[in-house]
């Protein structure tokens, strides 16, 4: 059974960082690509950004690029997400996410539970 | 950016067929894909490709894209269908995936 475990989120002030954890198992992770996705509380899903299954290819969507960097260490199976620069608009459950394969532009299919990240003084 | 536009919300009676719609500017020439979000829980992906079902997603649960307009088909609603539906697609143009604002499906 395919597992998706988010760790790292809090309370956060705006401008500091925080680096969220994705933690996989039940399936082999280095054969998949991952994403991670964001809604913020009462609002629609929102893509972030995905990584192939050997981090040959990385993309951001244009509201995080520049200050959050997507990464994975296969030997942990973990993926993780650097978030620098944060604003309250970042505010957000943040969902990881396996595709259906190795490349970015194949569907995600599985999602974890997410994690909350609050961006307030 | 490729935009999608979705109803905010679609009633139906218990028993009944519910269509949500996903409209985009030739979207019949993309592969959209279908999740249902309950609150409080992770989305779950009920149609890809179209129309394909993950397993374990019933049969009543249908897709169907063309020209501009792509729709997600749940027939013999009842009250376990109650939830957001948002539909997605790949926009090869910027390497994004692209959701739907989402539609709120309420059984009455």
């Amino acid at each position: 059974e395919v597992q998706l475990v988010e760790s790292g989120g809090g309370l956060v002030q705006p401008g500091r960082s925080l680096r969220l954890s994705c933690a996989a198992s039940g399936f082999t992770f280095d054969d998949f690509a991952m994403h991670w996705v964001r809604q913020a509380p009462g609002k629609g899903l929102e893509w972030v950004s995905g990584i192939t299954w050997n981090s040959g290819t990385i993309v951001y969507a244009d509201s995080v690029r520049g200050r959050f960097t997507i990464s994975r260490d296969n030997a942990k199976n973990s993926l993780y997400l650097q978030m620098n620069g944060l604003t309250a608009e970042d505010t957000a459950f943040y969902f990881c996410a396996k595709g259906r394969g190795r490349q970015v532009a194949l569907i995600p299919d599985h999602w974890g539970q997410g994690t909350l990240v609050t961006v307030s003084s | 950016s490729y935009v999608l536009t979705q109803p905010n919300s679609v009633s139906v009676a218990p028993g009944k067929t519910a269509s949500i719609t996903c409209g985009g500017n030739n979207i019949g020439s993309k592969s959209v894909h279908w999740y249902q979000q309950k609150p409080g829980q992770a989305p779950v992906l009920v149609i890809y490709y179209d129309s394909a079902r993950p397993s374990g997603i019933p049969e009543r649960i249908s897709g169907s894209n063309s020209g501009n307009t792509a729709t997600l088909t749940i027939s013999r609603v009842d009250a376990g269908d109650e939830a957001d539906y948002y539909c997605q697609v790949w926009d090869s143009s910027s390497d994004h995936w692209v959701f739907g604002g989402g539609t709120k499906l309420t059984v009455l």
